[in-house]
């Protein structure tokens, strides 16, 4: 089955900095990369996606970059405010499914004011 | 409209009991999901319907899991002589169809096993 690794698991910046968050996956045909932040007691919720038929793809403050050479996809938040402190996953659908995503381990965002 | 819905947002079970979570789907989605969440990590997969229909349970952590969505609408995730490894956050998902659409999370049911 697919396997997803996500670095760091924890990230601390000042209110203004870039934060980047990278994961890795296994599964050469996955094609769906979804980000989802959790902040505490609450649920997952999508903030982007990314499908392997696009290189990068940007929403305001927020962008995802893909090489589906290297295996690998990253978040890339500018502009950092306090309110963007959160868990965030990453997420990939591979593995022979077409249904199941397979979730990265989470990063802690921490952005200082 | 309204948002996933899971109920209870909290439980309690004591070692052996058996507990039963429900979800309520996004009206009109035919994809519905079950994640469990461990403290610290990411959601994983435990079960997928298709309407009424169970395509894949493979998730499931033993034959202690059950769950169901009978009419294709609402879907309750049983869980028999409950142990300590159980206590989790159970998540559950919906969305308008399976390939490649967004999943839209409950907030969850907080599962603790004492």
């Amino acid at each position: 089955g697919e396997n997803v690794e996500q670095h760091p698991s924890t990230l601390s910046v000042q209110e203004g900095d870039s934060a980047v968050i990278k994961c890795t996956y296994s599964d050469s045909a996955s094609n769906y990369f979804p980000w989802y932040k959790q902040e505490l007691g609450k649920r997952p919720q999508l903030i982007i996606d990314i499908r392997s038929n696009v290189g990068e793809k940007k929403d305001q403050r927020i962008a995802v970059t893909l090489n589906k050479t290297a295996k690998h996809f990253s978040l890339h938040i500018t502009e950092t405010q306090p309110e963007d402190s959160a868990v965030y996953f990453c997420a990939s659908k591979g593995g022979g499914s077409n249904y199941k995503l397979t979730f990265g381990k989470g990063t802690l965002l921490t952005v200082n004011p | 409209g309204a948002g996933v819905s899971q109920s209870p947002r909290y439980k309690v079970a004591k070692r052996g009991q058996d507990v039963a979570l429900r979800c309520d789907p996004i009206s009109g989605h035919v994809s519905l999901f079950w994640y469990q969440q461990a403290l610290g990590q990411g959601p994983e997969f435990l079960t997928y319907f298709q309407n009424e229909a169970q395509l894949d349970k493979s998730g499931l952590p033993s034959d202690r899991f059950f769950a169901e969505r009978p009419e294709g609408s609402v879907s309750t995730l049983k869980i028999q002589r409950t142990q300590q490894e159980d206590s989790a956050v159970y998540l559950c998902a919906s969305s308008p169809t399976g390939a490649n659409s967004p999943l839209h999370f409950g907030n969850g049911t907080r599962l603790t096993v004492t």
